[in-house]
């Protein structure tokens, strides 16, 4: 069975400019999240899809990220602009339904973003 | 609201020798706990898990037992080996049913 796919793995951009996360969950999967992994620190949740609707973008800056699951499979995660702060590995997750206990969510190898 | 506390690293330990990674957690109601492990350059991985008080999780020869009465969740291995080299992340699914995440810790194993 394939994992979770991310791409790119590694991106380097200057501060004010725009960036794009792609993410395919495991086939099947209802459910997908984003998190924030900054360096030193556990993964933070950004947003989480139930199929393509979103269950909890609470602690989402809104201001300048953006997330879309258009057809409830792949999604995407956007930073405009980005700023310093935003340089972390940015993971993507999925789980077979909702977050439930027994429910385990798998991870992709994450995306390394460094805002110059 | 719910976190998680886990000892500070790096960690390193020789091979063969015994592991034990603190973790205690704050949380209404009755969380699920998670270990996971992320290698070199991959994704996090889960290691194991308990989700009722005195369950134990096992796994690769790692162990933690779910404890109410100390809110923890210590992850334990008696004889660790270069390939365990990774950072293990503590983790709780509370009544929000977020993940939330300790900071990780690092561990090395040197031959």
């Amino acid at each position: 069975e394939a994992g979770v796919a991310q791409s790119p793995r590694y991106k380097i951009i200057e501060k004010r400019q725009s960036v794009a996360f792609w993410c395919n969950p495991i086939s099947g999967h209802a459910t997908l999240y984003w998190y924030q992994q900054i360096l030193g620190q556990g993964p933070k949740l950004l947003i989480q899809f139930q199929n393509n609707g979103v269950v909890d973008d609470s602690q989402l800056p809104k201001d300048r990220f953006s997330a879309e699951r258009l057809k409830g499979v792949d999604s995407t995660l956007k930073i405009q602009p980005a700023k310093l702060e935003d340089s972390a590995v940015y993971l993507c997750a999925s789980s077979p339904r909702g977050a439930g206990g027994n429910n385990e969510q798998f991870f992709g190898p994450g995306t390394r973003l460094t805002v110059l | 609201g719910d976190s998680v506390t886990q000892m500070e690293g790096p960690v390193t330990l020789s091979e063969e020798a015994f592991l034990t990674i603190n973790c205690t957690y704050t949380a209404t109601g009755y969380p699920s706990l998670f270990w996971y492990v992320q290698y070199p350059g991959e994704g996090l991985q889960l290691l194991l898990k308990a989700t009722k008080a005195d369950d134990k999780g096992s796994n690769k020869g790692f162990e933690a037992t779910y404890r109410k009465e100390t809110t923890s969740f210590h992850l334990e291995k008696g004889s660790v080996q270069v390939s365990d080299s990774a950072v293990y992340f503590c983790a709780l699914l509370g009544g929000s049913e977020k993940l939330v995440f300790g900071k990780g810790t690092k561990l090395t194993v040197n031959p």
